[in-house]
């Protein structure tokens, strides 16, 4: 079974200019997460999806970061525009159930490596 | 907002020894699960425990949730260099059965 592919792996910019990432979770998956792992600290959820909804978008920075998550499947999360403090792992994740259950399996991407200059 | 602490927060150890990392936290937990990170990788889930008390054993590895829900910790008998990697702690309020996620321990296990 393929697992979690994200793309790009690393991405350098400058500030103020956009970035996009993009993931495509394992077939079936009903529950998507984008999380933020800045360096030296634990995963931080940005967004859950459960199928093509919004479950939990409470930390996302909405005046510069959105995400979407077309026909259920693929994600992609966007930065516009990007600040110095955004530098961290952007991992996504995938469940074969609806998220919110007590033995919840989340299954992580790689992980895009951004660096803001 | 609940926070997880993790101890320590580095460690480094020869190979052959014996390590325990811990997780605590002042809000209690329906459930908490540990998870392994290696470079330029994804977390992948180690195990989840859900009963007070409850242990959990995989291969050399040792998982205990606290008694009152609150804490856990994780054992590793005869480290080996694969061991090596960031442990991650996520536990899941009640209700929610949403994880947050620990601060974190990186562990280095040297040959």
């Amino acid at each position: 079974e393929a697992g979690v592919a994200q793309s790009p792996r690393y991405k350098i910019i400058e500030k103020r200019q956009s970035v996009a990432f993009w993931c495509n979770p394992i077939s079936g998956h009903a529950t998507l997460y984008w999380y933020q792992q800045i360096l030296g600290q634990g995963p931080k959820l940005l967004i859950q999806f459960q199928n093509n909804g919004v479950v939990d978008d409470s930390q996302l920075p909405k005046d510069r970061f959105s995400a979407e998550r077309l026909k259920g499947v693929d994600s992609t999360l966007k930065i516009q525009p990007a600040k110095l403090e955004d530098s961290a792992v952007y991992l996504c994740a995938s469940s074969p159930i609806y998220g919110g259950q007590r033995e919840e399996t989340q299954y992580f991407g790689p992980g895009t490596r951004l660096l803001v200059l | 907002t609940q926070l997880l602490e993790q101890s320590p927060q580095f460690l480094s150890i020869q190979e052959g020894e014996n390590l325990t990392v811990y997780c605590n936290s002042s809000s209690v937990f329906s459930s908490l699960q540990w998870y392994r990170q290696e470079p330029g990788e994804g977390p992948v889930l180690l195990v989840t425990v859900v009963t007070g008390g409850e242990v959990k054993k995989l291969k050399r590895l040792t998982f205990q949730f606290g008694d009152a829900r609150k804490d856990s910790s994780l054992h590793i008998t005869a480290a080996q260099t694969g061991d090596t990697g960031l442990y991650l702690c996520a536990g899941a309020t009640s209700g929610t059965y949403k994880y947050i996620f620990g601060t974190g321990t990186r562990l280095k296990v040297l040959a």
